[in-house]
């Protein structure tokens, strides 16, 4: 199942299923942003990333969204796998120019079998 | 394979005991940063260096210190641990601050300070 609207910090779907993971960023000036994936475990890991020219990209099984009038990004992935099972970031640069991310506080993703 | 590598992956200290926490990376990135991530606080940059011998601070730099001396290391170090900095420590690179910020992560260091 998909779900949309405000930012959950978890969400569970069948395996097989489309994901919709859902971040609002804080910094208007912000003009890159970058989804990561974090398994149990392990660091961050680079999913995809748009910068703010953009409203959408597409890698492979998955999709992110920017709408920069609602200050909205979201993360689509395309039929979720057992392997999706994870906690999603999303992060974006902010202003200032220091290189410093600032990240959401994460959508844990559950794909039940 | 590219990669940033932080040791150790597991640490448990008492209370004022300095210990330093090491970061490579072998991708040849200017820019380097610690992060620290705690429950529902998600990830909080500590410290940051856009080069070698150039450092500042992040958003939660007290009780941290770092130096890049060389272009591939850049170790944290914690002068007098306290409690309050056990959490899960993330080193990161990346080519530069500029657009094409994104970040490649080590696999993390669980401290805990007791």
């Amino acid at each position: 199942g998909e779900s949309v609207g405000l930012h959950l910090p978890t969400l569970s779907v069948q395996e097989g299923d489309n994901s919709i993971i859902n971040c609002a960023y804080s910094n208007s000036a912000s003009d890159y942003f970058i989804w990561y994936k974090q398994e149990s475990g392990k660091g961050p890991q680079f999913i995809i990333d748009i910068r703010s020219n953009m409203d959408k990209r597409q890698g492979q099984r998955v999709t992110v969204l920017l709408n920069k009038t609602v200050k909205h990004l979201s993360l689509q992935i395309a039929a979720t796998q057992p392997g999706d099972s994870a906690v999603y970031f999303c992060a974006e640069n902010g202003s200032g120019n220091t290189g410093k991310l600032i990240f959401g506080q994460g959508t844990t993703l559950q794909v039940k079998p | 394979e590219a990669q940033v590598t932080q040791n150790p992956r597991y640490l448990i200290t008492v209370t004022g005991k300095k210990l330093t926490v090491t970061c490579s990376q072998n991708m040849n990135h200017e820019y380097m940063s610690w992060y620290r991530q705690d429950p529902g606080l998600g990830l909080r940059q500590i410290y940051y260096s856009m080069n070698v011998e150039v450092t500042d601070k992040g958003d939660v730099p007290e009780g941290y210190k770092v130096s890049r001396k060389e272009k591939r290391n850049f170790p944290l170090i914690l002068e007098s641990p306290s409690p309050n900095q056990t959490s899960l420590y993330f080193c990161a690179s990346s080519w530069d601050r500029g657009m094409n910020t994104e970040a490649f992560f080590g696999q993390g260091t669980r401290l805990t300070v007791v």
